[in-house]
């Protein structure tokens, strides 16, 4: 395992609905990014944090936004959900912006 | 613009045959890191290997093996000897050193290995 955690493991939210998913980086990492996979398909950034602030964005809409506190977890919201957001969201931290990510176990997220 | 294609959608093998998994990327970077990863059912991408583009020695671990070339932009991975746990998703990523946040992912490669 790679310490990394995320939670919920499982939500289910109707349309327009927001959600806030959250995850605890791996001790000693400092930064964390963000990925969505929808099924049968790669993980796509959403965005990076560096020492709490936002470090590199992928091609998602502003109404993806994330947060990262001093102690380095971090948290996804997402407002307006719509059906499409249905996906498996990632969170991987590393020590450095540069260096490996280490994945948590995801949350599935499923959009009615 | 940086991509990565995993051109094997599926790949079925018997218990202790090997297979390879092939691995294709673009990148007009010169600086960039290389990545394999295993997803099992349970979600979780497990880290396997990092290779540095300035660095092509290929790398042996186990009954795993990797492969980076590259003349044709491709970064290989070989599993001698394949075994049931090794049924997975696996992914091959791509990082640049001037976007060194975002990875790329290819789309994975099931594989199944049958008893």
């Amino acid at each position: 395992e790679t310490g990394v955690t995320q939670s919920p493991t499982h939500l289910i939210k109707t349309r327009g609905q927001q959600v806030t998913l959250r995850c605890s980086s791996q001790s000693g990492h400092n930064t964390v990014s963000w990925y969505q996979q929808a099924l049968g398909q790669g993980p796509q950034f959403i965005f990076q944090y560096y020492r709490e602030e936002e470090n590199g964005r992928g091609n998602f809409p502003p109404r993806f936004s994330g947060l990262q506190f001093p102690n380095y977890s971090s948290e996804l919201n997402v407002n307006a959900l719509e059906l499409d957001d249905s996906a498996l969201y990632l969170c991987a931290s590393s020590w450095h912006p540069t260096d490996t990510q280490y994945f948590g176990p995801g949350t599935r997220l499923t959009v009615l | 613009a940086q991509k990565v294609t995993q051109a094997q959608t599926e790949i079925s093998v018997v218990e202790k045959e090997d297979v390879t998994l092939d691995c294709v990327y673009e990148t007009r970077d010169t600086t960039y890191y290389l990545f394999w990863y295993k997803q099992p059912p349970s979600g979780e991408l497990v880290f396997l290997i990092r290779r540095n583009s300035f660095d092509e020695q290929n790398e042996i671990s186990g009954r795993y093996s990797w492969n980076f070339q590259k003349s044709t932009s491709s970064f290989n991975f070989t599993i001698t000897a394949s075994q049931v746990v090794d049924s997975a998703v696996y992914f091959c990523a791509l990082r640049t050193h001037t976007n060194a946040g975002k990875s790329t992912f290819g789309d994975g490669t099931t594989l199944t290995v049958k008893p």
